[in-house]
Parts: C-alpha cells; structure tokens; sequence
C-alpha cells in the first residue's frame, strides 16, 4: 500500500474550517484514499473516502489533487468534538485479498475553544 | 445506525491465563477483522476473516491467537496464553462486501495482562 505523510498536530479555532493535508506521492491507480480518526482510545471512526473526484458527506469533504499525489480532508465547521487523531490510508479497494487497513501516526487535531 | 459492538469493554486477566474477546459485527456484513493497539502506538492489524476462513493475518497473530465465528453473529478472538505484551486494546471491525465498501470499527476492548 502507499505510504502517506501527514503532519503530526494542528490546531484549529472552534467554529473554524479544519483542513488537514495527506501526501501520497506514491499511490497507484487502484487505490483509494481513505480518513479515519480516532477520539481518544477509542475504535477509528470512518470519515470518507474517495478514488479521484472530490467527495462530501454529513462529516466532511475530501479534496483530492488532479495527479492524485496529495488530499485534504476539510471539516467545515469545527467543534471541540472534533478534537481527535486522524489518519489518512490509501489501499486498494478489491473485493477479496489484501483489504486491510495500515494506520500510520495520523495528525493529531485539537480544537481551541 | 448499526453499529460493531464488543464485550467486555475491560478485561483484566494473568499472565499464561486464556481470554476471549467477543464481537458481533454488524449484521448483514461479511468480512471481519481484528486490530490492535498498544498504548501510544498505532493501530496494527491482526487478522482478517471471510466464508469461516483467515483470508490475512500479520506476524502478531502467531499460534497463541485465534478466530472463529461460533454462530452467525459473533465474531471473537481468543489469546491462549496471555503475555505481558499482550496487554492493548483490541478493535473488532466488519464490511459488508463490494468495491467501495469501508470497515467500521467496535468500541474496542482494553486487555490489561498482570
């Protein structure tokens, strides 16, 4: 799977847009690009995902560039309960084999009251 | 929404003891895996599961772990031999099938080894 680079925090104002950026240089045709985070120890919640189109959900949006080689997950609006690490996975998505998920360090967000 | 779901949230247990960790996907999926993540490390997976079969697992998931699925909801794993290392939570996840499918994952279960 490729390998994604992310920064390792950010903060953001409440109320703000939060705009978290993934390098993934090396992603192959075949790979999607996936955002998850995680709220403490808790279980990674899935965010979105996207192949090569700009995506939107009740979450957030995912801006992904035209080569591919880099994304940008955008909270719009964000609240203290955003407050999370995130994590930015490319994998291929097949409907048998290899599907699990390589969780790299994410960016850990904190929201600033 | 459906969501995964996993028993005991704590699980505290000695050193050589056996445990299992319970989960019950979501119920029209079809894949389930297993994660885990040592505390301040990142989340590593163990183990992946589909037709009553391992379809992946990782260099963690040696001989003293494994997996079944004993009826048609719960998906568990079983240490047979607890270490120390061992101590971590461990996340349940399930998918239910297609291209653009995603895992979505339990609450997890926090296993402390003494």
């Amino acid at each position: 799977d490729a390998k994604t680079t992310q920064p390792t925090s950010m903060d953001c104002a409440e109320g703000r847009a939060a705009n978290l950026p993934c390098n993934h240089s090396t992603i192959s045709g075949n790979e999607y690009v996936y955002w998850y985070r995680q709220i403490h120890s808790q279980g990674p919640q899935y965010i979105i995902h996207g192949l090569k189109n700009n995506e939107t959900n009740e979450m957030a949006s995912l801006i992904i560039t035209e080569d591919r080689k880099s994304s940008t997950l955008i909270l719009p609006h964000a609240t203290l309960r955003d407050t999370a690490v995130y994590y930015c996975i490319v994998r291929p998505n097949l409907n048998f084999g290899n599907e699990k998920l390589t969780f790299g360090t994410g960016t850990r967000l904190t929201i600033i009251p | 929404e459906p969501e995964v779901t996993q028993t005991p949230s704590h699980q505290v247990t000695q050193m050589g003891q056996e445990v299992i960790l319970r989960c019950v996907p979501i119920s029209n999926h079809l894949y389930f895996y297993w994660y885990r993540q040592i505390l301040g490390q990142k989340v590593e997976f163990l183990v992946s599961f589909y037709n009553n079969e391992i379809s992946e697992k990782s260099e963690i998931f040696d001989d003293q772990f494994s997996v079944e699925r004993p009826d048609g909801s719960n998906f568990t794993l079983k240490i047979r031999s607890t270490k120390l290392e061992d101590s971590a939570m461990y996340f349940c996840a399930s998918r239910k099938t297609g291209l653009v499918d995603t895992q979505y994952f339990g609450p997890g279960t926090r296993l402390t080894v003494l």
